[in-house]
């Protein structure tokens, strides 16, 4: 019954590879996201979708393609990974900016 | 421009004492706020909210106070235990954006 989840949790790749973190939410909300949290514990937002259609896209390098296949799953996927890459990303969602539900986090390191 | 801020990266309290944490934030346009807990190796928690048209709301132990002429919010925690030890997060709406801003971050050490 977990409200919003992500997989994996724990992502260990190298530079120039190419991996995808996919999230999940049963809540029913409209509205799902990503954010980046660094080293300093900094959340910064990447994407937000509202029901499959993107809302919000920070500046985040293209390298960064969100997938929203329909309004329960938002996917991530990073091309050409690089070293700055390494951080938590946090999957969320919620039925407007209140509120928000996050889910675990996935650690990617970039080697 | 959008930033939200806390007064001071780490805080140290006993058990059982009141525990205190600040945030500022910059952008007037904001209109609601929220208190986060994250505690180690997992996502923000939702604490508590507030709007601004009010300038205090209260939780079971916790308390959140808006400013808005200084533009200040705090979350004060009650008899402070051993679990409430995490990192808290301030995080601003900026109205009609649909973004949630977080703020960098306390780290609430509770002694035991």
């Amino acid at each position: 019954d977990t409200a919003v989840s992500q997989t994996p949790k724990y992502l260990v790749t190298q530079m120039g590879n190419d991996k995808s973190i996919k999230c999940e939410q049963n809540l029913g909300h409209d509205t799902m996201y990503w954010y980046k949290q660094d080293s300093k514990k900094f959340l910064k937002i990447m994407f937000s979708y509202n029901n499959k259609e993107l809302i919000i896209n920070e500046t985040v390098p293209n390298r960064f393609s969100p997938k929203s296949p329909d309004k329960a799953h938002l996917n991530l996927h990073i091309n050409s990974l690089e070293l700055g890459d390494s951080a938590v990303y946090f999957c969320a969602s919620s039925q407007s900016p209140d509120r928000m539900h996050f889910g675990p986090g996935t650690r990617l390191t970039v080697l | 421009g959008e930033s939200v801020g806390l007064h001071l990266p780490t805080l140290s309290v006993q058990e059982g004492d009141n525990s205190i944490i600040n945030c500022a934030y910059s952008n007037s346009a904001s209109d609601y706020f929220i208190w986060y807990k994250q505690e180690s190796g997992k996502g923000p928690q939702f604490i508590i909210d507030i709007r601004s048209n009010m300038d205090k709301r209260q939780g079971q132990r916790v308390t959140v106070l808006l400013n808005k002429t200084v533009k200040h919010l705090s979350l004060q925690i009650a008899a402070t235990q051993p679990g409430d030890s995490a990192v808290y997060f301030c995080a601003e709406n900026i109205r009609n954006t649909g973004k949630l801003i977080f703020g960098q971050g306390t780290t609430l050490q509770v002694k035991p």
